[in-house]
């Protein structure tokens, strides 16, 4: 079975600063994962996605995540935050005989500071 | 551009009403799915269907049902709602040929239930 804990609810930060969003799995066969973001009364939108290549991926909006098997994380960073950021963030685990099915973390509320 | 449309953005219905909520894709998806999203809990499945007049029960089916009678679309019905379905419902499609696993969502609906 696969699972998903974002180890913070709310993060705060100012405009200008890192970005760190932190995310630890459980996967029972190689995953894919993904972080995916929701902005205000918006749909969600894929930020970026790991799927067994490259284990530093990159996504859209600057944003990066590194794939550690070890310490099975897959963190989210940005080296500098901008008032656009504001949103929630999604990790999300797939594993590849699951059926194209999905398992969402309970998100994160990135907040920026002016 | 991949376009995932629900018919309804917000809608309040009373306790005991039938609902039906609506989700249109364009893109020639196999697999569709409806989740519902509440604060601290993420996304959680509802139902799912990977072809025409297929269906599968997600992580809480119960008050739920799905129809799809055609690819591009998959309703969601609530036989009798109630207060405690009170929630963002979110479609979302992807293709069994698209690698890992991507969804692509809807805007999503706010339903109340009064």
């Amino acid at each position: 079975a696969q699972s998903v804990t974002q180890l913070d609810s709310h993060v705060s930060v100012s405009e200008g600063t890192p970005v760190l969003l932190r995310c630890n799995y459980s996967s029972s066969y190689s995953p894919s994962l993904f972080w995916y973001v929701q902005h205000p009364n918006k749909g969600l939108q894929l930020l970026l996605k790991y799927t067994s290549a490259a284990t530093l991926v990159k996504g859209i909006n600057g944003f990066e995540a590194e794939f550690k098997k070890s310490e099975t994380s897959f963190h989210l960073t940005k080296p500098s935050a901008h008032m656009s950021d504001a949103a929630e963030y999604f990790c999300v685990v797939s594993e590849g005989d699951a059926g194209n099915m999905l398992t969402f973390g309970g998100g994160t509320r990135l907040m920026v500071k002016p | 551009d991949v376009k995932v449309t629900q018919s309804s953005r917000y809608l309040v219905k009373r306790t005991g009403e039938k609902v039906f909520l609506e989700c249109v894709q364009d893109m020639d998806h196999e697999n569709m799915f409806w989740y519902r999203q509440d604060p601290g809990l993420g996304l959680r499945l509802i139902y799912f269907s990977y072809d025409v007049k297929m269906k599968e029960k997600g992580d809480i089916p119960e008050g739920y049902s799905v129809s799809r009678e055609k690819k591009e679309r998959f309703s969601l019905i609530l036989e009798s709602a109630s207060t405690n379905q009170t929630s963002m419902y979110l479609c979302a499609s992807s293709s069994t040929g698209l690698a890992n696993n991507e969804q692509f969502f809807g805007p999503g609906t706010r339903l109340t239930v009064l």
